[in-house]
């Protein structure tokens, strides 16, 4: 059974730096990858997909890396902003186009 | 990409009554699907709708507390029956374009 970790569960890091946000997952035959963004009591805003053949996609200030070998994904933003604070969710779609979801990162960057 | 628009966006609502969400996609999908997120979890799946035929339940949720209408390939709702406390939640519905899921953007139901 699929299983999605994320950590770390908190981050909170001043204004302009660098950041990395970790996902992992236990079965390596997924079919894709989602990195999404959530502000509090909203819906879930799509960042990256990353297809299962794909190693990483960009956007932005947004990359997004897949390791299915080693079932790990990485989120990097660079030059971090306020207006990123928000919980991010990974999700990995499973061979039976089920999302199986992490608990997701809650990213505070301070002004 | 697709452009899932929900409503209500949020509302308060008392014990023993019913709430229907409703969910518009901007082109035709096949699957729309239903979510819940209690405060502070991730994304439970409560249900996939398919146009023309019944919507399939996750274990634990059951179609006499969660109705769900899939009149078309671009509309559905859910209601939420009989509310509880326990039933204040985001709700979330779901849809897939070109393999990306895409989401409404939530209601936030509170029951009092």
């Amino acid at each position: 059974k699929q299983e999605v970790t994320q950590i770390p569960a908190a981050l909170s890091v001043p204004e302009g730096e660098n950041l990395v946000l970790n996902c992992s997952f236990t079965d390596s035959a997924i079919y894709n990858l989602q990195w999404f963004r959530q502000d509090p009591g909203k819906g879930l805003t799509s960042l990256l997909l990353i297809q299962s053949s794909q190693r990483e996609q960009t956007s932005g200030r947004l990359n997004a890396s897949l390791d299915k070998s080693s079932g790990r994904s990485t989120l990097y933003i660079a030059a971090s902003q306020p207006g990123d604070s928000a919980t991010y969710l990974c999700a990995a779609r499973d061979s039976n186009y089920q999302l199986i979801w992490g608990a997701g990162t809650k990213l505070i960057i301070k002004p | 990409s697709a452009v899932i628009s929900q409503k209500p966006s949020r509302d308060i609502c008392q014990r023993g009554t019913s709430l229907t969400i409703q969910c518009q996609v901007d082109s035709q999908v096949t699957m729309m699907f239903w979510y819940r997120q209690q405060p502070g979890q991730s994304l439970t799946l409560i249900a996939t709708a398919n146009q023309g035929s019944e919507a399939t339940y996750e274990s634990g949720f059951v179609i006499d507390k969660f109705p769900i209408s899939r009149p078309n390939l671009t509309f559905s709702t859910l209601t939420v029956s009989n509310m509880s406390p326990e039933d204040s939640s985001i709700y979330l519905c779901s849809a897939f374009s070109n393999t990306e899921a895409f989401f409404g953007q939530g209601t936030r139901l509170t029951v009092v």
